[in-house]
């Protein structure tokens, strides 16, 4: 069965202070690693997907990076918008649609 | 651009009673998921339809049914409520396999 255990569960920082979220994963014949936010009671917001051990995805302050057995999410310079919960699914390959989510990490940037 | 719609947003239901959730994804998106995110928890996959079909399913009970119409809408239809369907139901929508873009969700309390 298809694991996927993201740590910090939570985590708090200053305002600027950068830092990394882990994502490690167990799946077979991984065809897609998927980083999403979330904001309470708000559906999750996509922000980068990763196939290939290797991979590397910008976007703003956030970076994902990818290896055969986890992922990071590295947050430069944070905000305090930037607070919200972080997600990280896979998908199997194969006939297989659905995403196995982590439990998330819930950041939060202090001003 | 447009997102995943989802109607209505909030619903209370007693138990026992019957839910009908709507989904409409983005144009042009051919496969539909459901998902559903209980309080701290992540989100559960359901079930999912490409191009009107059955493609993949999840733990969902057999008191809920889904189908995706020729407009490529999707509902879920939840039977027998009970207290612990209570949560959040997010609807998903992708190009078969590429990253899926969540809805805002349905937010179901049963009394």
């Amino acid at each position: 069965e298809d694991q996927v255990t993201q740590s910090p569960e939570a985590l708090r920082l200053q305002e600027g202070e950068s830092s990394s979220l882990n994502c490690s994963y167990t799946v077979s014949g991984l065809r897609g690693l998927f980083w999403y936010r979330q904001d309470p009671g708000k559906g999750p917001e996509f922000l980068f997907t990763l196939y290939s051990a290797g991979e590397e995805k910008e976007k703003e302050r956030l970076k994902a990076t990818l290896t055969k057995k986890e992922s990071f999410l590295h947050i430069t310079a944070p905000k305090p918008e930037d607070s919200a919960t972080y997600l990280c699914a896979v998908r199997r390959g194969g006939s297989n649609y659905k995403l196995t989510f982590g439990k998330g990490t819930l950041l939060t940037v202090n001003p | 651009a447009a997102g995943v719609i989802q109607s209505p947003r909030h619903l209370i239901k007693e138990k026992r009673e019957t839910a009908t959730l709507k989904c409409y994804p983005i144009p042009r998106h051919d496969t539909v998921y459901w998902y559903q995110q209980g309080p701290g928890q992540d989100p559960q996959f359901l079930i999912s339809f490409y191009e009107k079909m059955q493609s993949d399913k999840g733990s969902i009970p057999d008191r809920f049914s889904a189908q995706q119409f020729s407009d490529y809408h999707s509902e879920l239809n939840m039977s027998s409520l009970e207290l612990g369907d209570s949560a959040l139901y997010f609807c998903a929508s992708s190009h078969i396999y590429n990253e899926q873009f969540f809805g805002p969700g349905t937010r179901l309390t049963v009394l």
